[in-house]
């Protein structure tokens, strides 16, 4: 089975600089899709960015983009000119290709210093 | 974008009583729906999927009979927690996926906070 890692616990950025979230995951499949959730204080998850495995090029949203390396298997989400808004919870998440079962890691809580 | 709604958002019930969850897919044909838990501070453990129409398919340690679930339609499926007890208590998410967004994308809904007494 398909098992997610992110390492870091806890993140603390100062607002307006940058910070990188790291996410690495464990598989034996060649297709597959990437992402990047965020879950507020509301708990309502929301989708930040995704990528699919067969694309070389990394995935870009305005302020969020990522580094992916598929035989590193490494998925990390950079987030520039960090937002106070940009504080919550993110969780990274793989989706096999050919099934919906969706794995999350455990999340990575993220504090914006004003 | 593709909404999810789920109905109650908050629900306190008693030890033994049995809790319905709804979640819909607003606009758009959810094909596949998601049933996640998420204990505090943890992430969403994935309990069950279901298809329209099929019976679900269930996680491993996951009792059918205990949170059973029903998608009767495209746009609504629903968790039913049977003889709720206090480790029932948790933040129950829905999700699902269609036609809407790419493929794979799941669209989730604000989640339903269960307090069993």
């Amino acid at each position: 089975a398909q098992t997610v890692t992110q390492s870091q616990p806890e993140m603390s950025v100062q607002e307006a600089e940058t910070v990188t979230l790291s996410c690495t995951y464990d598989t034996s499949e060649s297709d597959y899709y990437l992402f990047w959730y965020k879950q507020p204080p509301s708990r309502q998850m929301i989708l930040v960015i995704r990528q699919e495995a067969y694309k070389q090029q990394n995935a870009t949203e305005n302020r969020f983009s990522v580094n992916f390396q598929k035989a590193a298997k490494s998925f990390s989400l950079k987030i520039s000119d960090s937002q106070l808004g940009d504080a919550a919870m993110y969780f990274c998440a793989y989706l096999s290709y050919n099934n919906n079962d969706m794995r999350f890691g455990a999340g990575t809580r993220l504090t914006v210093k004003p | 974008g593709a909404v999810v709604s789920q109905h109650p958002s908050w629900v306190i019930c008693k030890s033994g009583t049995s809790v319905k969850i709804e979640c819909r897919s607003l606009d758009f044909q959810a094909t596949t729906m998601f049933w996640y838990r998420q204990f505090p501070k943890q992430s969403l453990m994935l309990m069950a999927t279901s298809n329209e129409g099929s019976k679900a398919t269930y996680e491993q340690g996951v009792e059918k009979d205990k949170f059973l679930i029903n998608h009767a339609s495209l746009t609504l499926s629903t968790l039913t927690v049977t003889s709720a007890h206090p480790e029932d208590s948790s933040f129950y998410i829905c999700s699902a996926s269609g036609l809407a967004g790419g493929k794979g994308e799941q669209f989730f809904g604000p989640g339903t906070r269960l307090t069993v007494l």
